[in-house]
């Protein structure tokens, strides 16, 4: 699988101001996904970035929030805008299987954990 | 209704014993399945395909029923390492990813 690495790991951040998370992958890869954990829960997906092209949000989630760059195969960033406590959260980045095996299984980076304040 | 749904637990276990974590998902077009594992302050880890003809690797054994849509975990002779919360994984087609809220199990002494 992939090795995947994410800045910075940890933050603690004031409200109203924005935090850009990087994701870093060993090889090229065509889709990167960007994921959010609120504390006590699953994960939601936020938006998936493909390279040379917009960010595809999912529901309830707006590009002018949570800002994609996919400059190129190997690194996304996802940036938190004008950040509330609502916001506070553990952000990952995934891939696809490389190998295309099992239907699209995801491998994840190991996670930014947010705090606002 | 969600679409996958797990019992929370959590589940407290002896070493050696057999527990079985139970999921059901509700869009009858998922395509695939997984069960991922999540340790505490670290990101998922992919523990095992699902697949519909069942299918085990080592202590673990994963089970799909297409009809009720319903996934299982069963893991035998438990280890204190298995203690984790284990996520019930669905791709209901495309790129999609949708996670249900895990099942916490404690494995003891």
């Amino acid at each position: 699988s992939a090795v995947i690495s994410q800045k910075p790991s940890r933050d603690i951040c004031q409200r109203g101001t924005s935090l850009t998370i990087q994701c870093q992958v060993d090889s090229q890869v065509t889709m990167m996904f960007w994921y959010r954990q609120q504390p006590g829960q699953s994960l939601t997906l936020i938006a998936t970035a493909n390279q040379g092209s917009e960010a595809t949000y999912e529901s309830g989630f707006v590009i002018d929030k949570f800002p994609i760059s996919r400059p190129n195969l190997t690194f996304s960033t996802l940036t938190v805008s004008n950040m509330s406590p609502e916001d506070s959260s553990i952000y990952l980045c995934s891939v696809e299987d490389l190998m295309g095996l099992a239907g699209g299984t995801q491998y994840f980076g190991p996670g930014t954990r947010l705090l606002v304040l | 209704r969600k679409e996958v749904e797990q019992d929370p637990g959590p589940f407290n276990v002896p070493e050696g014993a057999t527990v079985a974590f139970n999921c059901t998902y509700s869009n009858s077009a998922s395509q695939s399945f997984f069960w991922y594992r999540q340790d505490c302050r670290k990101e998922p880890k992919l523990l095992m395909s699902v697949y519909s003809s069942g299918n085990e690797d080592g202590r673990f054994t994963a089970q799909l029923n297409r009809a009720s849509q319903y996934i299982s975990l069963l893991i035998r002779d438990s280890k204190l390492s298995d203690s984790a919360t284990y996520l019930c994984v669905v791709n209901s087609g495309g790129n999609k990813l949708t996670f249900g809220t895990g099942t916490q199990l404690k494995v003891e002494l």
